[in-house]
């Protein structure tokens, strides 16, 4: 049959309210996580990081959170701004290899 | 900086005929990479080099794809022949020091095969 494409899950928020999206990864060894936002038409950019010895790390607006034990990293955006409305991606990286592995995305929806 | 740059921003091509991706990294950065997005497979690392020398091509999907490095300011990724299945937005990356800072993505290249 007809193959499907790859459904993104989507996260709808009202403008100026919060957002988190989750990203559970799945390699224990990974010392090193990305998040990145894509906009429409344009390439992944860096947001925000953290490495594994961290659990919380704060930029402008947007803080992401690390939890070892369960596997899960989060990505919290204070008062979201229609600019927000974009894909985000959750990466992480493997001591030794110079590569990333990206997630499958969450799409975020800001209502005006 | 102009960041990464990625030509052409779109390309279309008929089964069958070869098509020539093209990357300038940002100046100083030293590792490059080559990665396609569907919708089917997300995002997928092709190929990465580092001081233009092809490191990990396991992602490659075939014979078809090369991808080559012949100095620090120009990479290219080609297909021969090309085939509907290819149709995909190809991005270049690069970054200083591999992983560690995050990479900067160019536009990418919207190819469509027909």
């Amino acid at each position: 049959g007809e193959s499907v494409g790859l459904h993104l899950p989507t996260l709808s928020v009202q403008e100026g309210d919060n957002s988190i999206i989750n990203c559970a990864y799945s390699n224990s060894a990974s010392d090193y996580f990305i998040w990145y936002k894509q906009e429409s038409g344009k390439g992944p950019q860096f947001i925000i990081d953290i490495r594994s010895n961290m659990d919380k790390r704060q930029g402008q607006r947007v803080t992401v959170l690390l939890n070892k034990t369960v596997k899960h990293l989060s990505l919290q955006i204070a008062a979201t701004q229609p600019g927000d409305s974009a894909v985000y991606f959750c990466a992480d990286h493997s001591g030794g290899y110079q590569k990333v592995t990206f997630g499958t995305g969450t799409k975020l929806q800001v209502i005006p | 900086d102009a960041g990464v740059i990625q030509s052409p921003r779109h390309e279309v091509t008929e089964m069958g005929q070869e098509v020539t991706l093209r990357c300038k990294p940002i100046s100083g950065h030293d590792y490059l990479f080559w990665y396609r997005q569907t919708m089917m497979r997300g995002l997928e690392l092709l190929i990465y080099f580092n001081n233009n020398v092809p490191i990990d091509d396991s992602g490659m999907p075939e014979d078809r794809f090369s991808a080559k490095m012949p100095n620090a300011s120009f990479s290219t990724l080609k297909i021969q022949p090309s085939e509907p299945r290819d149709s995909a937005v190809y991005f270049c990356a690069s970054s200083l020091v591999g992983a560690a800072y995050g990479y900067t993505f160019g536009s990418g290249t919207r190819l469509t095969v027909v």
